[in-house]
Order: C-alpha cells, then sequence, then structure tokens
C-alpha cells in the first residue's frame, strides 16, 4: 500500500525558509516521478514542481522558479522541497504527489495528506 | 501556460441527479487530462484519466470525455458521497495547470 506523509509545515516570516518532507512507503522514489502542488486558502490547487526518477530531471512553476528546489534522498525514499525567499502568497497546503506515465505527460495518482505553511509577519 | 476553464464554479444538485462539469484548454492538450475529486480538509482524489479511462476504484457512475480542448466530466446518479469539489487537470507539458474547480453542493 503506498503512502505519501508531508512534513515541515510551519508559520515562517515573509523572507524566511523552510524545508518540506514528503516520505514515501510502499514505493521506491527511484522509480517513480514525484511532484509538489499547493492550495491555498479556499482556493484551487496550484502544481509547484516535479522531480524525475533519475533525480536529476526537475521543472518548476514560473511563480517558484529561483526561490524552491526539489530534492530527494533515495537511502530514506524521501523527497524535499527546500523553499527560500518565501512570501505571503506562498501560504498553502503542500501536497505531494506521485507521478503516472511517462514524463510530462504524467497524472497524480496518490496523493500525501498535505502540510500547512503559513507566511506571516 | 496551458490555462484551463472550467464551468460551471458551482452547482446545486439533487441525489439521483446526472451533473455535467466542462473544461475547456487554450490550446489542444490532446488527452492528456486528469479529473479529481477534493472533499474539505482532504488531499484530491484521482478519478479519471487520460480524459476517459477510470481509476481502479473508482464509479462506474463517473465517466470522462472529450479531447483537444473540450472536455467533461459526467455524474450519471450523484450519490450523497459525491458531494465535493473537482478538478480538471492538464498535463501535456512540463507546466501542468488545474481548472478552477466545482464545487456540487447538495439542493
Amino acid at each position: 500500500q503506498v503512502e505519501l506523509v508531508e512534513s515541515g509545515g510551519a508559520v515562517v516570516q515573509p523572507g524566511g525558509s523552510l524545508r518540506l518532507s514528503c516520505a514515501a512507503s510502499g514505493i521506491t522514489l527511484s522509480s517513480y516521478g514525484m511532484h509538489w502542488v499547493r492550495q491555498a486558502p479556499g482556493k484551487g490547487l496550484e502544481w509547484v514542481t516535479f522531480i524525475e526518477y533519475n533525480g536529476r530531471d526537475k521543472n518548476y512553476a514560473d511563480s517558484v522558479e529561483g526561490r524552491f528546489t526539489v530534492s530527494r534522498d533515495i537511502s530514506k525514499n524521501t523527497v524535499f522541497l527546500q523553499m527560500d525567499s518565501l512570501r505571503h502568497e506562498d501560504t498553502a497546503v503542500y501536497y505531494c504527489a506521485r507521478g503516472r506515465g511517462p514524463p510530462p505527460q504524467q497524472h497524480f495518482d496518490q496523493w500525501g495528506q498535505g502540510t500547512l505553511v503559513t507566511v506571516s509577519s | 501556460d496551458i490555462q484551463m476553464t472550467q464551468s460551471p464554479s458551482s452547482l446545486s444538485a439533487s441525489v439521483g441527479d446526472r451533473v455535467t462539469i466542462t473544461c475547456r484548454a487554450s490550446q489542444s492538450i490532446s488527452n492528456w487530462l486528469a479529473w479529481y475529486q477534493q472533499k474539505p480538509g482532504k488531499a484530491p482524489k484521482l478519478l479519471i484519466y487520460r480524459a476517459s479511462s477510470l481509476e481502479s476504484g473508482v464509479p462506474s457512475t463517473f465517466s470522462g470525455s472529450g479531447s483537444g480542448t473540450e472536455f467533461t466530466l459526467t455524474i450519471s446518479s450523484l450519490q450523497p458521497d459525491d458531494f465535493a469539489s473537482y478538478y480538471c487537470h492538464q498535463y501535456n507539458s512540463y507546466s501542468p495547470t488545474f481548472g478552477q474547480g466545482t464545487k456540487v453542493e447538495i439542493k
């Protein structure tokens, strides 16, 4: 049974940094691309970033390019999202999701429960 | 980026009703479209992928159709568990995007 568990959400001041984690069980991250998707309070879904199964290929939404970095640790079967220079508009629940299909045509078949990031002074 | 226009933004319906939600892409995405259901405080759940393929375990009352720029999610007979928000998702490129969502409420 696949399980994705996010952690690391917190309240942080504008300009601050935070690192989110997504621990996977029931799957091996070296076999799947993984995505981060966020949802601002009361709003819709926004794709944030993607890391390919090989760990090398990555893509970012324009809204986070240059501020967020996705990475993974295969030994821990965990994906990370390093978020720097945080802004009020980054406030959201952050979900990790497994990509299914050949990139870039991947839909998201497994999701974590999400972790809340609040950017506030 | 490809824009996804989803309609309606909300609807009220009764148990047993047939419900249709539409998504329009700003350019052709072939059939690289998925539909998700989301309940308050929960993660989205995959319902349909490749525009019309039903995800395993999803009731057959859900169906998807369309290709190119016009897509539809249909719930043939609305059940109490179906009251939720629904999102379309295009994944034709390395910049996937979602529709704005449709909230299905009880009439």
